[in-house]
């Protein structure tokens, strides 16, 4: 069975304070490896799609990378901003399932 | 440019009534999906659509539960009859084809009492 495993579940971090969020996954083949932004009250929000080990990309004060294993979210020096609930999600090559979703970390910077 | 839309934002509603939950996709998307969030189970995918064709309805947790897609610009999730258990927040979401980046509405909050 596909599985995501999100850890930790809650974070609390002091502005400008670095730190990464992470993502484990077990899929018979990943196609590819996507992470959200939700917001209270919101929907998830895109942030990247990850195709293969050791690829990476950047946004602003995030970086998320992966393994064949795992993919982890850089936060470097995060602002009250940042505060959000991060998703991570694996799509199958296989199966009619288009994502499986982490349960999320729930991220909170203090300034 | 418009994001997805869905209708009601809330619905408080009592048990054995039916619910319908809408949404209209982004224009020119061509796949739709309907989630359910909590805070045990997290994001679940109940079914999903491409070009208005349901694909995978395997996540409807029963025959309560039924979607459709007439056309391309509007879902329905119609739940019937209502149980307190379904109390959740539902989701859609659309994307260009089932491998692209999937795009989110805000959500109905949906409480039955």
């Amino acid at each position: 069975e596909d599985q995501v495993t999100q850890s930790p579940e809650a974070l609390r971090l002091q502005e400008g304070e670095s730190s990464s969020l992470n993502c484990s996954y077990t899929v018979s083949g990943l196609r590819g490896l996507f992470w959200y932004r939700q917001d209270p009250g919101k929907g998830p929000e895109f942030l990247f799609t990850l195709y293969s080990a050791g690829e990476e990309k950047e946004k602003e004060r995030l970086k998320a990378t992966l393994t064949k294993k795992e993919s982890f979210l850089h936060i470097t020096a995060p602002k009250p901003e940042d505060s959000a609930t991060y998703l991570c999600a694996v799509q199958p090559s296989s199966g009619n399932t288009p994502l499986v979703f982490g349960k999320g970390t729930r991220l909170s910077v203090i300034a | 440019d418009a994001g997805v839309i869905q209708s009601p934002r809330h619905e408080v509603t009592e048990m054995g009534q039916e619910v319908t939950l809408r949404c209209k996709p982004i224009s020119g998307h061509n796949s739709l999906f309907w989630y359910r969030q909590t805070m045990m189970r997290g994001l679940e995918l109940l079914i999903y659509f491409n070009n208005n064709v349901p694909i995978d309805d395997s996540g409807m947790p029963e025959d309560r539960f039924s979607a459709k897609m007439p056309n391309a610009s509007f879902s329905t999730l119609k739940i019937q009859p209502s149980e307190p258990r379904d109390s959740a927040v539902y989701f859609c979401a659309s994307s260009l084809n089932e491998n692209q980046p999937q795009h989110f509405g805000d959500g109905t909050r949906l409480s039955i009492l």
